[in-house]
């Protein structure tokens, strides 16, 4: 059974500092996604990542995959109040649904 | 807007009611899944359709909880007798075929409160 485990699962930052969220699934995926989510609001699509070793970044977001550790993070530069959110990993594979993680909730402080 | 869309956004019902939710994809998407989440949890699959047919189903879908895609097109899924625990967030996403359209497109959601 493929699962997927986020950590930390609350994350208060100070406005300014780096920190990095980590994601571990449980059996070989082909894909790995991260999403935001704000309150009372759907997904919010920010990477998908495809291969090993493989980094994306998006403004003060950056996320890799090692898949030989099964393992993503996801790397906040410099935060600001507006990445204030929900941030979810999910991994899938073929046309399976989508298996997510229980969310790691972040707020920005300053 | 070619996103995929939900209706309704919100519904509030009384315990024992039915509600049905509806959902249009992508309009070139085949595949369509349903997720429910529940209050500070991720997304859990409920089903999944190719074109009209259901091909698989979690064993979170009771038998009270039944999923239609007539003609390969919109969705809608049916709660009988709804319970105070099926309040949650119900998503809906879509994708397409072929080795490129592997990223799923999530819709605004329905939330469900059962009162």
């Amino acid at each position: 059974e493929l699962k997927v485990e986020q950590n930390p699962l609350f994350l208060s930052m100070q406005e300014g500092k780096n920190y990095t969220i980590y994601c571990n699934y449980s059996t070989t995926s082909d894909r790995l996604y991260w999403y935001r989510q704000d309150p009372g609001k759907s997904l919010e699509s920010l990477f998908v990542l495809l291969s090993n070793g493989a980094v994306k970044q998006e403004g003060r977001l950056m996320a890799s995959l090692d898949t030989k550790a099964r393992l993503s993070t996801l790397h906040i530069t410099a935060a600001v109040h507006d990445l204030s959110a929900t941030y979810f990993c999910a991994v899938d594979r073929g046309n399976t649904p989508l298996v997510f993680g229980k969310g790691t909730r972040l707020s920005v402080i300053a | 807007d070619t996103g995929v869309s939900q209706d309704p956004r919100h519904k509030i019902t009384k315990r024992g009611q039915n509600v049905t939710f509806r959902c249009d994809p992508i309009s070139e998407h085949n595949r369509l899944y349903w997720y429910r989440q529940t209050l500070g949890q991720g997304p859990e699959f409920l089903t999944y359709f190719q074109n009209e047919a259901q091909l698989e189903k979690s064993r979170l879908l009771s038998d009270r909880f039944s999923a239609e895609r007539p003609k390969g097109s919109f969705s809608t899924l049916e709660i009988q007798r709804t319970e105070q625990g099926d309040s949650a967030m119900y998503l809906c996403a879509s994708r397409g075929t072929g080795l490129k359209y592997y990223e799923q497109y999530f819709g605004p959601g329905t939330r469900l409160t059962v009162t």
